[in-house]
């Protein structure tokens, strides 16, 4: 197994456009998570999906982003109608739930780095 | 609410110096966890370790170690005889019972020079 994989690596896009990312987790990870990360900070939650569920959103998730794990496998976060603040990189995770909220390990991808111009 | 704080913007050390990453968090409930990613150059956040609440014993593995005080609410992080190949961004997180959210820290960039 690879790892987690993301794709793009890199975006460039112009405001008001639509970008989509998308995620390839660990094949035997049931978990799959989406965090935001810009420049100086911490990674942000945006929402984590159980198999095809998606069971946690944060409020930073604005009705513009939107993600889906349709096979419980691959996942996809779109934005639609880019804005500046939007530029930062997109982080994927995966776990294995050990049953336990709140202790799971996660592995990241290297993530996709969005510029909204 | 959650809150975790790393007081620590930068650090810069000579290699061989021992260094320690400071952990504050902020909560209100009894169950939690703690944890510790390592995020180098490359961008890829690493796992270096994970606390319960319940469990305050100090752990060691091989040049890092980690001290966890509820007292305090801190949980630090040091690095004994730093390489040049420790230099990343350390974020400290803080997960709670019921939620699979993680809370980062803003980091700490270390810099280890030879």
């Amino acid at each position: 197994d690879t790892g987690v994989s993301q794709d793009p690596r890199h975006k460039i896009t112009k405001r008001g456009q639509n970008v989509t990312f998308r995620c390839d987790p660990i094949s035997e990870h049931n978990r799959l998570y989406w965090y935001r990360q810009t420049l100086g900070q911490g990674p942000e939650f945006l929402t984590y999906f159980q198999n095809e569920a998606q069971l946690e959103k944060s409020r930073l998730l604005s009705d513009r982003f939107s993600a889906e794990r349709p096979k419980g496998s691959f996942s996809t976060l779109e934005i639609q109608r880019t804005e500046q603040g939007d530029s930062a990189m997109y982080l994927c995770a995966s776990s294995f739930s050990e049953g336990i909220s709140g202790a799971n390990v996660l592995t990241f991808g290297a993530g996709s780095r969005l510029t909204v111009l | 609410a959650q809150k975790v704080t790393q007081a620590q913007t930068e650090i810069s050390v000579v290699e061989k110096e021992d260094v320690t990453l400071d952990c504050v968090y902020e909560t209100r409930d009894t169950t939690y966890y703690l944890f510790w990613y390592k995020q180098p150059p490359s961008g890829e956040l690493v796992f270096l370790i994970r606390r319960n609440s319940f469990d305050e014993q100090n752990e060691i593995s091989g040049r890092y170690s980690w001290n966890f005080q509820k007292s305090t609410s801190s949980f630090n992080f040091t690095i004994t005889a730093s390489q040049v190949v420790d230099s990343a961004v350390y974020f400290c997180a803080l997960s709670q019972g019921g939620s699979e959210k993680l809370v980062f820290g803003k980091g700490t960039k270390l810099t280890v020079n030879p």
